[in-house]
């Protein structure tokens, strides 16, 4: 069964440090691994897209990371700010095989910056 | 800067009623997505369109949900009749490829559904 596990589920730092975000998967075949950012009450924002061959991928503060072999990402925010609290959500794509349930999302980690 | 803009932002309604979502994708995205998200499903793919054909809705329950694109800049998802159970924000989303694609995919900040 495909899945997106993420953790942790919630995370408190102060503002300023850094902190990483792991999500695993177990979908196969793989296409495509996001990251979005989603502040309260928004949709979601994309920050960033990596393939199979790509290993790390960098937007702004934001890095992620992928591991295709072991199957997991990880998303690094340098230098947090207040802004950066939001809930942030992996989702990972199917090759095209006609199939349904293409995208698989994690549940989302809710990232609180205290001052 | 160009959004996605969703109409109504809020909406409430009785069981049993007839409920229209609408959706203005960016211009010039020839892809539309629907999601749902619940506190307890998180975000779940409704179903998609590719220059304005429906390509995949595997994830819509048939028998009461129904979406439409019926021009390039309106696209629809309606409930009939609707269910507490519906109950949730349902986001659309556009972009220039499927949704295995490596294009990002734009979201517009969502209805949020209340059915009584």
């Amino acid at each position: 069964k495909n899945q997106v596990e993420q953790s942790p589920q919630s995370l408190i730092i102060l503002e300023g440090k850094n902190c990483t975000l792991q999500c695993n998967y177990t979908v196969s075949p793989f296409s495509n691994l996001r990251w979005y950012k989603q502040d309260t009450g928004r949709g979601p924002v994309s920050l960033t897209i990596m393939t199979f061959s790509e290993n790390t991928k960098s937007n702004g503060r934001y890095t992620a990371t992928l591991d295709a072999d072991t199957k997991q990402s990880s998303l690094h925010i340098t230098a947090s700010q207040l802004s950066d609290s939001a809930s942030y959500i992996c989702v990972v794509s199917l090759m095209n095989n006609n199939a349904g349930n293409m995208l698989t999302f994690g549940g989302g980690t809710r990232l609180m910056v205290k001052p | 800067d160009a959004r996605v803009t969703q109409t109504p932002r809020h909406k409430v309604t009785e069981m049993g009623q007839e409920v229209t979502m609408r959706c203005q994708p960016i211009l010039g995205h020839n892809t539309v997505f629907w999601y749902r998200q619940t506190m307890m499903q998180g975000l779940e793919l409704l179903a998609y369109f590719r220059n304005r054909a429906p390509l995949d809705d595997s994830g819509m329950p048939k028998d009461r949900f129904s979406a439409e694109m019926p021009d390039a800049t309106l696209a629809t998802l309606k409930i009939q009749p609707s269910e507490p159970r519906d109950s949730a924000v349902y986001f659309c989303a556009s972009g220039l490829g499927q949704v295995y694609s490596n294009q990002p995919q734009h979201f517009g900040d969502g209805t949020r559904l209340s059915i009584l």
